[in-house]
C-alpha cells in the first residue's frame, strides 16, 4: 500500500517561513492535500490539489509537489499557525494520509 | 453552507459493534461530485482514513484494506445521512472518529467535516 512521510515536528521563529515535506513514491503524479489542526478541533482543509487555497486561507499558506515530495510552505509564520499538519492523497481509492506534523512557532 | 452532525455512543464494549451516523445538511448523500468518508484519530495512529460512500449512478463504497473486513459504512437518502459500523472492536479502536465530505471539483480533498466523536472501547 502507499505510504507517505511526514517529519514529526518542525519548529520555526515568529514571522519566519516554515516548510513542512511530504515524501512518497512519484507522489508529484498525485493530488495533494493539506489539512491543519489544532487540539479539540476538526481538521481544516488547507490547501487542495497541491496549491490550491480554499475561500478564508490566508495566502500565507501555500504548496506544491514535485517528484517524490510534496511541500507545505507557511510564510510568516504566527502563534496561531501551531498546529498539527497532516498531508493526504488518494491511491487507488483507499485516502492515505501522512504521520502529521507538530509545527511550534517559536 | 456544508454542516455535518454526527451521533452515536462514546463508549462499545470490546467484540461489539460501533456504530456511528453523520447527518448532512446544505448537500446530498446522494450527490454526483461527492463522497462521504469516515475518518479517525488517536495519539498512536494520527489520522487514519476508514473508508467512504458516494453515487454515481449506483453506490459504490471504497474502503482501508486493514478496515475491509468489519467495517459497513452505508447511506441513508431517506434521512440525508450516512453511516459507520465497525465490528468486533477492541481498545485499539478507541478513537476520535469524524466523518467528511470530499468533493471531485477539489480532487477529493475532504473540504467540511464532522465535530467528531470521541470512542473508548472498554
Amino acid at each position: 500500500s502507499y505510504e507517505v512521510t511526514q517529519p514529526h515536528s518542525v519548529s520555526v521563529a515568529l514571522g519566519q517561513t516554515a516548510t513542512i515535506t511530504c515524501g512518497g513514491k512519484n507522489i508529484g503524479s498525485k493530488n495533494v492535500h493539506w489539512y491543519q489542526r489544532k487540539p479539540g478541533q476538526a481538521p481544516v482543509l488547507i490547501i487542495y490539489r497541491d496549491s490550491n487555497r480554499p475561500s478564508g486561507i490566508p495566502e500565507r499558506f501555500s504548496g506544491s509537489n514535485s517528484g517524490n515530495t510534496a511541500t507545505l510552505i507557511i510564510s510568516r509564520a504566527q502563534v496561531g499557525d501551531e498546529a498539527d499538519y497532516y498531508c493526504q492523497v488518494w491511491d487507488s481509492s483507499t485516502g492515505v494520509f501522512g504521520g502529521g506534523t507538530d509545527l511550534t512557532v517559536l | 453552507q456544508v454542516q455535518l452532525q454526527q451521533s452515536g455512543p462514546g463508549l462499545v464494549k470490546p467484540s461489539q459493534t460501533l456504530s456511528l451516523t453523520c447527518a448532512i445538511s446544505g448537500d446530498s448523500v446522494s450527490s454526483n461530485s461527492a463522497a462521504w468518508s469516515w475518518i479517525r484519530q488517536s495519539p498512536s495512529r494520527g489520522l487514519e482514513w476508514l473508508g467512504r460512500t458516494y453515487y454515481r449512478s449506483n453506490w459504490y463504497n471504497d474502503y482501508a484494506i486493514s478496515m475491509k473486513s468489519r467495517i459497513a459504512i452505508n447511506p441513508d437518502t431517506s434521512k440525508n445521512q450516512f453511516s459507520l459500523q465497525l465490528n468486533s472492536v477492541t481498545p485499539e479502536d478507541t478513537a476520535l472518529y469524524y466523518c467528511a465530505r470530499g468533493l471531485v471539483a477539489t480532487g477529493n480533498a475532504l473540504d467540511y467535516w464532522g465535530q467528531g466523536t470521541l470512542v473508548t472501547v472498554s
